[in-house]
């Protein structure tokens, strides 16, 4: 069965540093997105990437964030100079027709 | 003020206990209602797609249905399997979801 994987599983990095989140979408979607989860808290909504742009981005996704789909298949997330409050669950996901299929996430510390 | 609430916070069942688990939405021009479960540590799985108010799908022990105003996710018969956090979450406009903040169920045999 398609799944969406992402890599790594667990990153760990120093306040200030940048950090690559990556994910391999579903083959044949056409939509690719990135939540969050702080610990205890609800999924939020980061940015959607459509035709190799962003067609939508919440208040979170400001200049510390960027996204990019390098090559036909992966989608990364990066965040440059990273912040304690950055600490959470990132999830990748993608669409095919309307269900969005979300990977098992990269648990990202900020030390 | 929160678009997508779900109540209660917390569920605790006996194995064979049936019990319904509600989410409420304010949004206008509702595009889709999702279910997921959510394991520890885990992404969403998705379970559900509702689109319009009587609308009604079923898998297994659960059954979602809608109304204008707020979904439910019925679990029949539920098992200790069952035990998650289901999330529910709305499309409006785009395609980005909004979720809430989820429902943590607890099935004891």
């Amino acid at each position: 069965e398609p799944e969406v994987t992402q890599t790594p599983s667990h990153q760990v990095t120093q306040m200030g540093q940048e950090v690559i989140l990556r994910c391999v979408p579903i083959s044949n979607h056409l939509y690719f997105y990135w939540y969050r989860q702080i610990l205890g808290q609800k999924v939020e909504f980061l940015v959607s990437f459509y035709n190799n742009e962003i067609s939508e981005k919440s208040e979170i996704f400001d200049d510390q964030f960027s996204v990019e789909r390098p090559d036909g298949s992966n989608f990364t997330l990066k965040i440059r100079s990273t912040k304690l409050e950055d600490s959470a669950m990132y999830f990748c996901a993608s669409t095919g027709d309307a269900e969005a299929f979300f990977g098992q996430g990269t648990r990202l510390t900020v030390v | 003020e929160d678009q997508v609430t779900q109540s209660p916070e917390a569920l605790r069942l006996q194995e064979g206990e049936s019990s319904s688990l509600n989410c409420s939405y304010t949004v206008s021009g509702l595009r889709g209602l999702f279910w997921y479960r959510q394991d520890p540590g885990k992404g969403p799985e998705f379970l559900f797609t509702l689109y319009s108010a009587g609308e009604e799908k079923e898998k297994e022990r659960l059954k979602a249905t809608l109304t204008k105003k707020e979904s439910f996710l019925h679990i029949t018969a539920p098992k200790p399997e069952d035990s998650a956090t289901y999330l529910c979450a709305v499309n409006q406009a785009g395609t980005a979801l909004i979720f809430g903040k989820g429902t943590t169920l607890s099935v004891s045999s």
